[in-house]
């Protein structure tokens, strides 16, 4: 039984290029959640999607950033024109019954995202 | 602003002390929970305490919450090298989304 699978595991761009990050939840799960985690700090939520629906992007920047969660297939976190500022660590999670209310959630191992 | 923040930043302890973190947080809440952080890795779920719950026993780890102060507290006894990890208390807001603590660092010597 698989567990959450992201990738790429590393991924490196020049500034002003795209970064498209994917993110497979587990078998089942319908719900997924992304964050961004910098150097020694913790995770900062960024959007929470269901199938085909984004239901809270509240901590999504405004520009350059967008996400989806298509009925077939990843959920993709999308980055335009990528800054140096956007170098993190970038989370994907799942869960089963949706809002974690009572409900945990299963973390990728993440993509490192390196700005040049 | 952050919903949780958690107390020490980081903890260094030897094999076999107990480790104590504490987590505060600021709105009502309906669960909180406990994460784990290797380097370089995502997290791990360790524990769901809910709001009616006062304290909760996993294996080494115990949790508690005082939701009249807005804290929790994990401790991990007996403690081993392999428990060096970050910590992260999680709280759900709006009822969609868990908000994540700035974490404890937990370096375990042997």
């Amino acid at each position: 039984n698989a567990g959450v699978m992201q990738n790429p595991r590393h991924l490196v761009r020049r500034r002003g290029q795209e970064a498209r990050l994917r993110c497979s939840p587990m078998k089942g799960h319908s719900h997924v959640y992304w964050y961004r985690q910098l150097p020694e700090e913790g995770l900062k939520f960024m959007v929470y999607l269901q199938k085909e629906n984004i239901i809270d992007e509240s901590g999504m920047p405004k520009e350059r950033f967008s996400a989806e969660f298509p009925k077939e297939g990843p959920s993709i976190l999308r980055i335009q024109q990528v800054v140096r500022g956007d170098s993190a660590a970038y989370f994907c999670a799942s869960s089963l019954n949706g809002p974690p209310i009572n409900e945990k959630l299963f973390f990728g191992s993440g993509t490192q995202l390196s700005v040049l | 602003s952050q919903q949780g923040e958690e107390d020490p930043q980081a903890l260094s302890i030897q094999e076999g002390e107990n480790a104590t973190m504490n987590c505060s947080y600021k709105t009502s809440i309906n669960n909180l929970q406990w994460y784990r952080q290797n380097s370089g890795r995502g997290l791990v779920h360790l524990i769901l305490i809910r709001s009616n719950e006062r304290e909760k026993h996993s294996g080494r780890l115990r949790v508690t919450l005082d939701t009249s102060k807005k804290s929790s507290s994990l401790l991990i006894t007996a403690s081993r090298a392999a428990d060096t990890a970050s910590y992260f208390c999680a709280t759900e807001v709006n009822t969609d989304k868990l908000i994540f603590g700035t974490g404890t660092r937990l370096q375990v010597f042997p």
